[in-house]
């Protein structure tokens, strides 16, 4: 079993529709990110948490650190959110994040 | 500063050939970091440098690879005599400390034919 787990693996969705991407882990954490990739490849971080709630402009992060889970949150998407979606741990006493196998989020305008 | 920034984007060769990537990081960054991400799954660590010390490095690093990080700035990963299985997308990251947060580079495209 992977240390993080992510689902669902695709999700294809209407513009404007809200849309959940879930994260599980096994570890103790001291952080989680939620990133995203683009086609080209390229990392971009959206957010790190290490409890309660985020908001940057219609994305919104979740942890909730007793159930070992995490949700990213897209409101009112469009096509422009189209990418892959990864989350990623920061284990205690560790430098090194681990991944999950991303979901791969597409929007039909 | 242009953040993290990695050379070449794509690089095809031939297997057998040695190939070598570099990742400039974010100036002040004094933590470096490889990851490899084959299609379909997500990225996975290699290898780990605080100013110029390797200190940690993966199982997934076999012999054929090696990495530097002269004087603490730049970095270099080279995989030697490389086998189509080292085809992947080599990613490289940099933080000033890990509960700040990272920055990723855009990434090298490896393809061994």
């Amino acid at each position: 079993k992977n240390e993080v787990e992510q689902s669902p693996q695709n999700l294809t969705a209407q513009e404007g529709e809200f849309i959940t991407i879930n994260c599980s882990y096994s570890v103790g954490i001291s952080a989680l990110h939620w990133l995203q990739q683009h086609p080209g490849g390229g990392i971009v971080s959206l957010f790190m948490l290490s409890s309660g709630k985020k908001k940057h402009g219609r994305l919104i992060a979740t942890i909730n650190i007793q159930e070992k889970h995490s949700s990213l949150h897209i409101t009112a998407s469009h096509p422009r959110d189209s990418a892959v979606y990864i989350c990623a741990v920061l284990s205690f006493g560790n430098e090194k994040l681990t991944f999950g196998t991303g979901t791969r989020l597409t929007i039909i305008p | 500063d242009t953040g993290v920034s990695q050379n070449p984007r794509h690089k095809i060769t031939k297997r057998g050939q040695n190939v070598t990537f570099r990742c400039d990081p974010i100036s002040e960054h004094n933590r470096l970091y490889w990851y490899r991400q084959t299609l379909g799954q997500g990225p996975e660590f290699l290898t780990y440098f605080q100013n110029e010390a390797q200190l940690e490095k993966s199982r997934l690093l076999s012999d054929r690879f090696s990495a530097e990080r002269p004087k603490g700035s730049f970095s270099t990963l080279e995989i030697q005599r490389t086998e189509q299985g080292d085809s992947a997308m080599y990613l490289c990251a940099s933080s000033l400390e890990s509960l700040i947060g990272y920055t990723f580079g855009s990434g090298t495209r490896l393809t061994v034919v």
